[in-house]
């Protein structure tokens, strides 16, 4: 049973324009989630992350939405760079201040930012 | 930001060899430790949660006596994959974390076994 699923395995976006990528999830108990980048034979980067009690956050390029009804979340880049291409993981904890919180990841989202 | 080390980054070895991947956290004290396992294409799946000074918590699925998991110090996690088997090649990556702040990723073990 995937609890977070990212339906998208790949997005290409022009340089300047911008990047949605979308996560959903199933279990009503995740109270955190977070964005995280991977490049090739590395690890994951922590990105973004939004708590439940909050339906936006934003830091510099990146803005994370969070719709609670809908049991979706989505990462906005604005203006995309090609830098920005890598895989792009969705992941959510249902115990984020207990000692860290176990992550559930989502299967990413390869995004390519064409110049 | 935090750094976390995972050494080796690249294993091969004969079937039947066990071993020992080191998950260091350098400049925090990492309360828990997590480590994955990753197929290719496919989701950062958790095998289990470490905290630093009690037996680890394993997931479902996953074998205790196959994947050993120390967690001695606040800096330092080990994972060993004892007689490793083709079917245990993967990608493998640790996690280290404390109350309240997300997890920071190692850059991963690529685990062949021939």
């Amino acid at each position: 049973d995937q609890q977070v699923k990212q339906n998208s395995p790949s997005l290409s976006v022009q340089e300047g324009r911008i990047s949605i990528l979308n996560c959903d999830y199933t279990n009503s108990m995740f109270d955190y989630f977070l964005w995280y980048k991977k490049y090739p034979a590395e690890g994951p980067t922590f990105l973004i992350s939004i708590s439940s009690i909050k339906d936006k956050n934003e830091d510099g390029r990146f803005t994370v939405f969070l719709n609670k009804s809908a049991k979706h979340l989505s990462l906005h880049i604005v203006p995309s760079q090609p830098g920005d291409s890598a895989v792009y993981f969705c992941a959510a904890s249902a115990e984020f201040d207990n000692q860290g919180g176990k992550l559930i990841f989502g299967q990413g989202t390869e995004l390519s930012v064409k110049p | 930001g935090a750094v976390v080390s995972q050494h080796p980054s690249r294993v091969i070895c004969k079937s039947g060899t066990s071993v020992k991947i080191e998950c260091r956290s350098l400049d925090f004290q990492a309360t828990t430790m997590f480590w994955y396992r990753q197929f290719p294409k496919q989701s950062l799946m958790l095998m289990a949660t470490s905290n630093e000074g009690s037996k680890a918590t394993y997931e479902q699925g996953v074998e205790k006596d196959k994947f050993l998991i120390n967690h001695a110090s606040l800096t330092l996690s080990t994972l060993t994959v004892t007689s490793a088997h083709p079917e245990d090649s993967s990608f493998y990556i640790c996690s280290a974390s404390r109350p309240g702040q997300p997890q920071h990723f190692g850059d991963g073990t690529r685990l062949s076994i021939l």
